[in-house]
C-alpha cells in the first residue's frame, strides 16, 4: 500500500533553515510527482510546490521562490523540502502528497515546524 | 495566486444534504475540469474525496459528489452522517503545474 512517512517535528529559531523529509513506499517512486503543502495553525492548506522524483525538476509557488528548495534521493525513495530564512509565520504543519493526474492523492502524516526565538 | 473562495461554515442535520461552493477565476476553476476536494478531521492529514471535478477515488462513499459551473465548483454530501463533520477544502489546477486551494469550510452535523 502507498505510504508517505515524514520526518519528526522541528523547532527552529527565526532566520534558520529546516529540511523535512518524506519517504515513499508501496509504488514506483519515480513515476509520481510529489507536492508539498503547508497548513498554519487553525488555517487552510497552502500549496508550496512540486518535484518530479524522476528527473528532479521543480516548480515552486511564487510566494516561496528563493526560500524553498525541493530535492529527491532516488536510492532511498525520499523527497526533501528545505525552507530557509524562517520567520514566525512559517510555523505550520508541512505535508508531502503524491500527485495523481494533477491532484494530491496520498498524503504524509505531516511535520510540525515551529519557528520561535 | 489568490485562494479559492469557500464559505467559512455550513451545517446540516443527519440525513440531509449540503453543498459547499468553491469559487475561483477563469485562470483556475473556470479553465480546467481539475478541481479536487479533501476532507480533514482535526489533527489528521487531508483525505482525497473527489478529483477532476466529479470523480470519486476508490473507497469514497457515493454520498459525496462534485460538480462545476463556470468559475464555481461544488461538493455535495447527501445523507449526512455524524462522521462527515470535518473541514473540507477544494483545490484547483491553475496552470504550469501549480495548484491553488480554497480557504476551507467547516461542516457541522447538527
Amino acid at each position: 500500500q502507498v505510504q508517505l512517512v515524514q520526518s519528526g517535528a522541528e523547532v527552529k529559531k527565526p532566520g534558520a533553515s529546516v529540511k523535512v523529509s518524506c519517504k515513499a513506499s508501496g509504488y514506483t517512486f519515480t513515476s509520481y510527482y510529489m507536492h508539498w503543502v503547508r497548513q498554519a495553525p487553525g488555517q487552510g492548506l497552502e500549496w508550496m510546490g512540486i518535484i518530479n522524483p524522476g528527473g528532479g525538476s521543480t516548480i515552486y509557488a511564487q510566494k516561496f521562490q528563493g526560500r524553498v528548495t525541493m530535492t529527491r534521493d532516488t536510492s532511498t525513495s525520499t523527497v526533501y523540502m528545505e525552507l530557509s530564512s524562517l520567520r514566525s509565520e512559517d510555523t505550520a504543519v508541512y505535508y508531502c502528497a503524491r500527485r495523481t493526474g494533477v491532484a494530491p492523492d496520498y498524503w504524509g502524516q505531516g511535520t510540525l515546524v515551529t519557528v520561535s526565538s | 495566486q489568490s485562494a479559492l473562495t469557500q464559505p467559512a461554515s455550513v451545517s446540516g442535520s443527519p440525513g440531509q444534504s449540503i453543498t459547499i461552493s468553491c469559487t475561483g477565476t477563469s485562470s483556475d476553476v473556470g479553465s480546467y475540469n481539475l478541481v479536487s476536494w479533501y476532507q480533514q478531521h482535526p489533527g489528521k492529514a487531508p483525505k482525497f474525496m473527489i478529483y477532476e471535478g466529479t470523480k470519486r477515488p476508490s473507497g469514497v462513499s457515493n454520498r459525496f459528489s462534485g460538480s462545476k459551473s463556470g468559475n464555481t465548483a461544488s461538493l455535495t454530501i447527501s445523507g449526512l452522517q455524524a462522521e462527515d463533520e470535518a473541514d473540507y477544502y477544494c483545490c484547483s489546477y491553475a496552470g504550469s503545474s501549480t495548484l491553488v486551494f480554497g480557504g476551507g469550510t467547516k461542516l457541522t452535523v447538527l
